[in-house]
């Protein structure tokens, strides 16, 4: 079957780096996006990775293993406004995205 | 900034009603989507539509829904007979494009809640 994995929460402190870690099964891979979602709100595009290795966007930054199944998304010089879920999802076989459950995000001053 | 828009922001029905969900996608993207997330829980992918045809559904599609283009803007999710547990929040998306590197945009869903 296919299955995203990434923690439920996390909690950081404002000015700090974290992590957000996320593993993937799916029937074939086309690539991974990383969406940020307030609450209430619809997810918005924060990166993509479909070959290994870092991109870096300004503060963030996604990383990305086919052979793991894994991805990250690094946040530095976290602000309050970052407070939100993060959401993983890995492009399948039909470019069909499959979605985690999401990061919850909580940014403490 | 070309944005997705969707109509109404929140919509109130009765069970067994039928709603219809309208979103206009950007307007140069070919790929239409329509998501679902019920409140606290994953997204959910229903329904993608390209060339005036559906090409991949989900599980959670079934004979209640359907998907139109009714013109050249618009797109839109019908739910036949609305159940409690249809309350959720709908996202319509649209892309350029439907392989490798096609981000979708989103709109700022649809709230339906069934009574």
């Amino acid at each position: 079957g296919q299955n995203i994995d990434q923690p439920t929460e996390m909690t950081a402190t404002e000015g700090a780096i974290v992590q957000i870690n996320c593993t993937y099964q799916t029937s074939g891979f086309n690539g991974l996006f990383w969406y940020q979602q307030h609450a209430g709100e619809a997810p918005t595009f924060l990166s993509y990775n479909v070959l290994d290795g870092l991109e870096e966007k300004g503060r963030f930054s996604s990383f990305l293993s086919r052979s793991k199944g894994y991805s990250y998304l690094l946040l530095k010089e976290l602000q309050m406004k970052d407070s939100a879920s993060y959401l993983c999802a890995a492009t399948d076989s039909n470019y069909q995205l499959i979605w985690g459950a999401g990061t919850k995000l909580i940014i403490k001053p | 900034e070309p944005e997705v828009t969707q109509t109404p922001s929140h919509q109130v029905t009765q069970m067994g009603q039928e709603v219809i969900l309208r979103c206009v996608p950007i307007s140069n993207h070919l790929y239409f989507y329509w998501y679902r997330q019920i409140l606290g829980q994953k997204v959910e992918f229903l329904v993608s539509f390209y060339n005036n045809e559906i090409s991949e559904k989900s599980e959670i599609f079934d004979d209640q829904f359907s998907v139109e283009r009714p013109d050249g803007s618009n797109f839109t999710l019908k739910i036949r007979s609305t159940k409690l547990e249809d309350s959720a929040m709908y996202f319509c998306a649209s892309s350029e494009r439907g392989s490798s590197y096609n981000e979708q945009f989103f709109g700022p869903g649809t709230r339906l809640t069934v009574l």
